[in-house]
């Protein structure tokens, strides 16, 4: 069974706030990502992150920015949020697997609505 | 580089209907193939997975086969519920960390 773990599930947010949506695993994962949902449905990686002290930027670009400081958190930072940032957030982990090699981990994910 | 293509949705079922649901790859290696769900209000679970050439991978009813030969990856239910109402996606990994999504495939099945 998976444990990873995102808060908030839902957050409304005004305009111009700053805001941190939290992610967490317990699996001891190395491997970590942030992904961005659109109403589509349609999945876009935003951020990931190999290790501690190590991130990138996903395909999908995105005015939030990532830390990793510990292996088992990695917060996604929105300094000033706008209504285009309205979206779905999806964390995930995964670890090599060996023929699986990395399957992902999902959390629940975080429903976000900036007015 | 790496794509997955599925089938468009919104697919619509009766209850006890087969479901499939088409899914193509293109990969530079030999990559692992996976079906990932959704439910509504959740985030995705893995629902099967295939690691190589002709293996099956199966789990609550669903089956999936590896084709090479046609870069295929279909999902297939003989008999739906009312409770695998969910949006279906495909996804490879090849040597990468990454894995590769189509667009997803939303299902509903009516009772």
């Amino acid at each position: 069974e998976a444990d990873i773990y995102q808060t908030p599930r839902y957050l409304v947010i005004g305009t111009g706030k700053k805001i941190t949506l939290e992610c967490s695993q317990t699996m001891g994962h190395d491997k970590m990502y942030w992904y961005q949902q659109d109403p589509g449905m349609e999945l876009h990686l935003i951020h990931y992150s190999y290790g501690v002290n190590s991130t990138e930027k996903g395909d999908l670009s995105s005015e939030s920015t990532v830390s990793r400081i510990r292996t088992e958190h990695f917060p996604l930072t929105l300094e000033s949020a706008r209504p285009s940032h309205t979206s779905q957030y999806l964390c995930a982990s995964s670890e090599y697997s060996g023929r699986a090699r990395y399957e992902q981990y999902f959390g629940p994910g975080t429903r976000l609505t900036v007015t | 580089g790496n794509s997955v293509t599925q089938m468009e949705g919104p697919v619509t079922l009766s209850e006890e209907a087969f479901l499939t649901i088409n899914c193509t790859y293109t990969a530079t290696g030999y990559p692992s193939l996976f079906w990932y769900v959704q439910y509504p209000g959740e985030g995705l679970q893995l629902l099967l997975k295939a690691t190589k050439a002709d293996d099956k991978g199966s789990n609550k009813g669903f089956e999936a086969t590896y084709r090479k030969e046609t870069t295929s990856f279909h999902l297939e239910k003989g008999s739906v519920q009312v409770s695998d109402s969910a949006v279906y996606f495909c996804a490879l990994s090849d040597r990468d960390y990454k894995l590769s999504f189509g667009a997803g495939t939303t299902v509903t099945v009516r009772a």
